[in-house]
This record gives structure tokens, C-alpha cells and sequence, in this order.
């Protein structure tokens, strides 16, 4: 499984929407109809954290501003309004089969 | 609020043995998986391998295979990572994350997602 996502970088406006792509070259979506895609947030100097599993469910205390669409081997990440918090590198991870991260995407402000 | 401590940063040699750990509480310990993932300096994510303590199940990553073993105590509710022949290339922070699991079609826990609590990270540098 390999994962491309794009932009790899992305200057954002504070308070203005933001979108990521996340690609597979396989179908994430199981027989059981869950989709194997997550996405992380690794803010400068952190450990990753997690914002959407399984395609589309947030996280546990992440803000609603986030959400998580697609599925099979089209997926993406939305920031409805950014705040200056936002800034890091957001990965993809596919767990259909062991686990890959994607690249990354680098957002920081404009 | 559940939390992963790791053990602190090392310094190898090239050829040595590294072993990582990564501690949590009991109630944390189970029917979740456990995996580590590295970062090289300046570089993206990469998994190395896992395990469910339950079922003392563990998976890793092809390019690892041979070289990390991953294990876990529950008396201690602790989770090790072991990686051998290290070399200037094994530089890198090291983490363990605690995970969802979901069954595969055998019935048993197959699929790891939702790492939805991370350890500090271990720095690691491989020199001489």
C-alpha cells in the first residue's frame, strides 16, 4: 500500500477553510464496510495525535472544526476555519494491511 | 488520562542492541494494541510492528523483520521494543502508541487503527 497526499505544503489564512488529500493505490475499504484510513496531526516539537479513524470518526476532544470524508482510495482531510494551533504536519495512515503513513502535509500560516 | 512514558534517550553503537520501553496503567493494558514508530531526523513516520498483550499477537513491518522483536509484560503493563544490528540509519525518535484493534475474519484481532494515545518519544543516535 502506498499513500500519496497533496498538497505536501499548505500556507493557510487564519479563520479560512483548508483541505488535504490522502490517496491509496488499493481500496481501504473492508468487507465490513469500514474504511482503514486515520489521520494524525504532529504539531512542531509533539508526539502525533490522532484526529479521524476509520475514515470519518473524530477523535475523542477533537475540535468539530476537523472532519474526515472518502472512501476505497480517495480520502480527505477538512479544516472548516484554521486557527494558529493548527500548524503542524498531518499524515494519513492506512491500516488495511500493516500499517503506512502517507508523506505528510506541512501547514503552517501565510 | 491515560499515558504512555517511555524510557530515555540512548546513544549505540553501530552493531549493538536497543531496547525501548514504554509503560502504561493496567486498565490501559487491555484489548487495545501497542505499536512503535520511528522519525528520523527531519523525515515522515514509518511503523515498525506491534502487539496485543491479551493475546501476545504481534505483527511488524517487512522491512524490520528479523531485527525488532516487540513484547509485553502485564505484571508491569509495560511494552518493549527490541532492535538489533543497529546502524547509523536506526537514528531516529522512537514511539509507542496505544491503539483500537478490530477482529479479521478468523475471529481474532487482525486490524490495528485509532493510535489514539503516544508515548514522548525516545531519542535514539546510532554512532561510534
Amino acid at each position: 500500500f502506498v499513500l500519496t497526499q497533496s498538497p505536501l505544503s499548505l500556507p493557510v489564512t487564519p479563520g479560512e477553510p483548508a483541505s488535504i488529500s490522502c490517496r491509496s493505490n488499493q481500496s481501504l475499504l473492508h468487507s465490513n464496510g469500514y474504511d482503514f484510513l486515520d489521520w494524525y496531526l504532529q504539531k512542531p516539537g509533539q508526539s502525533p495525535q490522532l484526529l479521524i479513524y476509520l475514515g470519518s470518526n473524530r477523535a475523542t476532544g477533537v475540535p468539530d472544526r476537523f472532519s474526515g470524508s472518502g472512501s476505497g482510495t480517495d480520502f480527505t482531510l477538512k479544516i472548516s476555519r484554521v486557527e494558529a494551533e493548527d500548524v503542524g504536519i498531518y499524515y494519513c495512515m492506512q491500516a488495511l494491511q500493516s500499517l503506512t503513513f502517507g508523506p505528510g502535509t506541512k501547514v503552517d500560516i501565510k | 488520562q491515560v499515558q504512555l512514558v517511555q524510557s530515555g534517550s540512548e546513544v549505540e553503537k553501530p552493531g549493538s542492541s536497543l531496547k525501548v520501553s514504554c509503560k502504561t496503567s493496567r486498565e490501559s493494558f487491555t484489548q487495545r494494541v501497542f505499536i512503535w514508530v520511528r522519525q528520523a531526523p527531519g523525515q515522515g513516520l514509518e511503523w515498525m510492528g506491534g502487539i496485543i498483550p491479551k493475546y501476545a499477537s504481534t505483527q511488524y513491518a517487512q522491512k524490520f523483520q528479523g531485527r525488532v522483536t516487540i513484547t509485553a509484560d502485564e505484571s508491569t503493563s509495560t511494552v518493549y521494543m527490541e532492535l538489533t544490528s543497529l546502524r547509523s540509519g536506526d537514528t531516529a525518535v522512537y514511539y509507542c502508541a496505544r491503539g483500537k484493534i478490530m477482529v479479521g475474519v478468523t475471529g481474532l484481532p487482525h486490524y490495528y487503527y485509532g493510535m489514539d494515545v503516544w508515548g514522548q518519544g525516545t531519542t535514539v543516535t546510532v554512532s561510534s
